[in-house]
């Protein structure tokens, strides 16, 4: 156990239609990042926050958005979804910034029909 | 840009068998590297990593030499166990890049037959 949790661990909903993932990072951790693990695409970097600031971008849609709370929690928004959208996304936390080791969720496994 | 290149799977081996999966990377700062694990429907785990050359990371009889001549971070095992049988990724994160994203390889299917 990590020490991530998401929720929910599964998801499925119509195109069209607007989801959010939930993660909370281990205990003391500020920065989190979320990544889309696809058949085609392999794992890719979507997006960090650190202590509820935007940190950095990767290949994250413009239909996507994040969050952090002041608790650290953070949200994955995905909307007008599309079935390509159909992946595992993953949460991972570090206690902060630079290298640091990044401990990954369980996931939410999303399908979009 | 950066990259890391892992051997394509599937992998299948006897138990008891020696393994080797190779990983190459490309980099334009000074990359961490690490080898993370996921077992059947479960997320991704910290199997090992190595911050510097000759660096050698190592857990669970699994080990890793960071080889910055040769950009390589080959995972291996002397005697794999059923047990073993996961995908496994090789990644780095580059501290010359503003962000800390890691960046993955494609990932080894690894089977190990009792």
């Amino acid at each position: 156990d990590s020490g991530v949790t998401q929720t929910p661990k599964h998801l499925i909903t119509a195109t069209g239609q607007r989801v959010t993932l939930r993660c909370s990072p281990r205990s003391g951790d500020l920065s989190v990042y979320w990544y889309q693990q696809s058949l085609d695409q392999g794992l890719q970097f979507l997006i960090q926050y650190y202590n509820g600031e935007e940190r950095a971008k990767g290949n994250i849609l413009e239909r996507f958005s994040a969050q952090q709370f002041p608790d650290l929690h953070s949200e994955l928004n995905l909307s007008s979804l599309e079935l390509g959208d159909s992946a595992l996304y993953f949460c991972a936390s570090s206690v902060g910034t630079g290298v640091k080791t990044q401990y990954f969720g369980p996931g939410t496994r999303l399908l979009v029909l | 840009g950066n990259s890391v290149t892992q051997m394509e799977g599937p992998v299948t081996l006897s138990e008891e068998a020696f393994l080797t999966i190779n990983c190459t990377y490309t980099a334009t700062g000074y990359p961490s590297l690490f080898w993370y694990v996921q077992y059947p429907g479960e997320g991704l785990q910290l199997l090992l990593k190595a911050t510097k050359a000759d660096d050698k990371g190592s857990n669970k009889g699994f080990e890793a030499t960071y080889r910055k001549e040769t950009t390589s971070f080959h995972l291996e095992k002397g005697s794999v166990q059923v047990s073993d049988s996961a995908v496994y990724f090789c990644a780095l994160s580059d501290r010359g890049n503003r962000d800390d994203k890691i960046i993955f390889g494609k990932g080894t299917r690894l089977h190990i037959l009792p």
